[in-house]
């Protein structure tokens, strides 16, 4: 079975701050991982996803993440954060891209100070 | 050019009713999923179809019934509503082939009275 560990429900840092939201994973089998955000009232858009090949990801926003299979990570980084980057940010994880579900972390709420 | 949309957005009702939520999806994805967001944000799938056939099923109870007449459409029909409930439904579409995530509607606030 697959799982996903969030590390902090929510994560407070200042404007251009870095902005670092940690994911650890466990998986049988090669994982898929995603970053979902989730604005008030929306749905769940993707920011980023690894499947295979560059561990290092750019996603959508100035988002980034490193698979690190060695620590189960998929930790997702900003250099500098926007108050509009303040949401709920889901990680998640699947075996394949297609038909699986998606077995998601418990949310991290990030805001943003002035 | 809604890509997943769902009706309605809201939905208050009172225990016991019996109450449906469409999802229909216009990105010629084969697959479409039903997930659950708890109070506390928690996500979890309840459903998948692949070209109107249920291919995950999860733990839920058979109160929950998904219907899929094609495979642009799937809704969630639920008899005898209780307050555990409540929540908001996502649905969600992807493709198995072309290596496509997941897409997903606004959800549906579902709240029993």
């Amino acid at each position: 079975a697959q799982s996903v560990t969030q590390l902090g429900s929510h994560v407070s840092v200042s404007e251009g701050a870095l902005v670092l939201l940690r994911c650890n994973y466990s998986s049988s089998v090669p994982p898929y991982l995603f970053w979902y955000v989730q604005y008030p009232n929306q749905g769940l858009q993707l920011l980023l996803k690894y499947t295979t090949g560059a561990t290092l990801v750019k996603g959508i926003n100035g988002f980034e993440a490193e698979f690190k299979k060695s620590e189960t990570s998929f930790h997702l980084t900003k250099p500098s954060a926007h108050m509009s980057d303040a949401a709920e940010y889901f990680c998640a994880v699947s075996d394949s891209q297609g038909a699986q579900k998606l077995v998601f972390g418990q949310g991290t709420r990030l805001t943003i100070n002035p | 050019d809604t890509a997943v949309s769902q009706t309605p957005k809201y939905l208050v009702t009172q225990m016991g009713n019996d109450k449906s939520i469409k999802c229909e999806q216009n990105l010629g994805h084969d697959t479409m999923y039903w997930y659950k967001q708890d109070s506390k944000k928690f996500l979890k799938i309840m459903f998948s179809y692949n070209n109107k056939e249920l291919i995950i099923n999860e733990t839920v109870p058979n109160r929950f019934s998904p219907k899929s007449p094609d495979k642009a459409h799937l809704n969630l029909h639920i008899n005898s509503l209780e307050l555990g409930d409540s929540a908001v439904y996502f649905c969600a579409s992807s493709s198995v082939f072309g290596n496509q995530p997941q897409h997903f509607g606004d959800g549906t606030r579902l709240s029993i009275l």
